[in-house]
């Protein structure tokens, strides 16, 4: 069966520190990997997402960046952080070609102060 | 733009009542829809689903309902029970291929005893 971890589960960072939360995705091959960030009151709003090893599409300008360095792993990234950043991001799969069901990840609570 | 609208924040339901939770889209190319519950601090789970060329789709107590005259569906649980007290997401696909879904902001389901 498929299985998807994010971690940390919760971040507290000052502004201007750097960022990084992993993902990693077993049990399929090619998945294509997405990053979403659920903020008070805007639901969840999709920032990245990848179709392979190295291919990003951003779907928002921001101050965030993302990188697929193995089939299953996907990693998201600031150099430095803004109090906007503050959020719930959730990492998610869906199986290769067009999206259909997505399956997502436990979320990782991000503040910063 | 936001493709995929649910209009209501919260939803109060007494327990062993019918909860309708609604949504309205603006696309009427979608080719699916699909509902996620969000526990707070889990990731979102897939719920249910309806293809557009359906009008009802059933599974136990949850019903999704399709009125593509109107580009608006509802989710029917009944009976509500407490375990169904959380965040509910109506989703769509969104531009199609691999780019992810497309969320409304979602309705806070509370189920009162």
């Amino acid at each position: 069966s498929q299985t998807i971890h994010q971690w940390p589960a919760t971040l507290v960072q000052p502004v201007g520190s750097p960022l990084s939360l992993e993902c990693t995705v077993e049990g399929t091959s090619n998945p294509n990997l997405y990053w979403y960030r659920q903020a008070a009151g805007r639901g969840l709003q999709l920032l990245f997402y990848s179709v392979g090893i190295g291919q990003i599409s951003s779907e928002v300008p921001q101050n965030l960046s993302a990188s697929r360095p193995q089939d299953r792993q996907f990693i998201l990234s600031s150099k430095k952080l803004l109090l906007s950043d503050s959020g719930f991001y959730l990492c998610a799969w869906s199986r290769t070609g067009n999206t259909g069901e997505l399956f997502f990840g436990e979320g990782s609570r991000l503040t910063v102060l | 733009d936001q493709q995929v609208k649910q209009n209501s924040p919260s939803l109060s339901v007494q327990e062993g009542r019918i909860s309708i939770l609604n949504c309205d889209y603006t696309n009427s190319m979608f080719d699916y829809f699909l509902w996620y519950k969000k526990y707070p601090a889990e990731g979102p789970t897939f719920l249910i689903s309806i293809s557009s060329i359906k009008d009802k789709n059933e599974d136990g107590r949850f019903t999704v309902f399709l009125n593509k005259s109107a580009k608006h569906l509802s989710l029917h649980i009944v009976p509500s029970q407490p375990g169904d007290s959380a965040v509910y997401f109506c989703a769509a696909p969104g531009r199609g291929g691999a780019d992810g879904l497309t969320f409304g902001k979602g309705t806070h389901l509370i189920i009162q005893p």
